[in-house]
């Protein structure tokens, strides 16, 4: 049972590149989350999803965006890419969202230079 | 708005001692009281939780005790081994199921 799988683990881009975080799980779990997690500090929600063909922004939205056309797939998509977007990234899922426990992938680490 | 205080922000403790961490929340909506612990290269796992329907609840080694009136939530490692060395999240949330992280504290274990 593999729960959820980030791909790639690791990634350099350069300033105004793009690219696509992947985000898979075998669960069948209908809420899926994306996180960053900056140095020294929590992890802080981008999107999150309640089901298939539902998005909604988190807390820090801005320059990511996503989608989500399966219950198993929730990928990030970075556009021009910046500097500050350097970070670790974190999907997690739970089977609803009524205080349920979030399983979280092992995450990207990112770095823009 | 920082609505998630935690504290400290790192501790070293010796293999069988006590490790305490604090979390202070001001969200008065906050139902749920997990705490993740996470190693490093990993993402977070859930550690325990508490509702606000008991004071302390505790599993195996770890407790949780609660103060609704403080407004407080803190995590006891009882018995420390070095296998606990990780960095602990509390993560309140309201029935939105939208976390909010405390910024982390690392938890040293010396043998």
């Amino acid at each position: 049972n593999a729960g959820v799988t980030q791909t790639p683990k690791f990634r350099i881009l350069k300033i105004g590149q793009s690219m696509t975080l992947q985000c898979a799980q075998d669960m069948n779990h209908n809420y899926m989350y994306w996180y960053r997690q900056d140095p020294g500090m929590g992890l802080k929600l981008i999107y999150y999803s309640v089901g298939a063909g539902i998005t909604d922004k988190g807390e820090v939205p801005n320059g990511y965006n996503v989608s989500r056309s399966t219950t198993e797939d929730f990928p990030l998509r970075l556009e021009l890419a910046a500097p500050s977007q350097t970070s670790v990234y974190f999907c997690a899922s739970s089977p609803d969202g009524t205080n349920q426990p979030q399983h979280f992938g092992d995450g990207t680490r990112l770095s823009i230079l | 708005q920082q609505q998630v205080k935690q504290s400290p922000q790192s501790l070293i403790v010796q293999k069988g001692g006590i490790s305490i961490i604090n979390c202070a929340y001001e969200n008065t909506a906050f139902d749920y009281f997990p705490w993740y612990q996470q190693f490093p290269g990993k993402g977070p796992a859930l550690l325990i939780a508490i509702r606000p329907d008991v004071s302390e609840k505790k599993e195996g080694r770890f407790t949780i005790s609660f103060n609704k009136s403080a407004k407080q939530f803190s995590l006891h490692i009882m018995d420390s081994q070095p296998g606990d060395s990780a960095t602990y999240f509390c993560a309140p949330s309201s029935n939105d199921y939208k976390l909010s992280f405390g910024a982390g504290t690392t938890v040293t274990v010396r043998a």
